[in-house]
């Protein structure tokens, strides 16, 4: 079975850029979360979905920061403009909920210059 | 707050010896799940161990097992025989509503040969 993916792997863009940041969830997978994880801060949930619709997104950091989830097989963040300080790697997770764990992609790093 | 505290940092094994990470949380809930996550250089998550707390038994994934004191809110990890591939970044987590996962600042294990 093909695992959470997430793209780019890696991305490194100008500050002010916009950035997009995709996931495809494990199909069959009703909730899919959006992490961030830095050393300073760990490792954080962003926002959350429940069959496409956002459930919490108290942990978005600021407007510059949205996600979308158009359908179950595809969800993206974007951050616009970005900033140095967003350069974080972005982890994408899914799970089948009831308890189940939550299945990571590989993640985004990504650097603001 | 709800919180998930691993009060070491880092710690370091020698190949075929058995190490401890420990892990203490927050909860006012009688029901929940907890889980430890490796993260190895590749940056991957990957599940461990998960435990119900209503399940008293300790959970076991062959050299992995936990060591769960409920009313401690203690939920520490044991590697048997440790090998070079446990070096990582692990991290404790806890089940909050929502099927959100809380984590604990991590514990790097270094293996030695």
């Amino acid at each position: 079975d093909a695992g959470v993916i997430q793209s780019p792997r890696h991305e490194v863009t100008e500050m002010g850029q916009e950035v997009t940041l995709r996931c495809k969830p494990i199909s069959g997978h009703d909730y899919l979360f959006w992490y961030r994880q830095t050393m300073m801060r760990g490792l954080e949930l962003l926002i959350y979905f429940n069959n496409n619709v956002p459930i919490d997104d108290s942990g978005m950091p600021e407007d510059r920061f949205s996600a979308k989830m158009p359908n179950a097989s595809f969800s993206t963040l974007k951050i616009q403009p970005s900033e140095p300080r967003d350069s974080a790697v972005y982890f994408c997770a899914s799970s089948g909920g009831g308890h189940q764990p939550q299945h990571f992609g590989d993640g985004t790093r990504l650097s603001i210059l | 707050a709800q919180t998930v505290t691993q009060s070491q940092p880092e710690m370091s094994v020698q190949e075929a010896e058995t190490v401890t990470l420990s892990c203490t949380y927050d909860t006012s809930e009688s029901n929940y799940y907890l889980f430890w996550y490796k993260q190895p250089p590749s940056r991957q998550m990957i599940l461990v161990i998960r435990q119900e707390a209503y399940k008293q038994q300790n959970a076991t994934e062959n050299r992995f097992s936990v060591n769960f004191q409920k009313a401690a809110k203690s939920f520490s990890l044991k590697i048997s025989d440790s090998q070079l591939g446990d070096t990582a970044m692990y991290f404790c987590a806890r089940e909050t509503s929502g099927s959100r996962l809380t984590f604990g600042e991590g514990t790097q294990l270094t293996v030695n040969p």
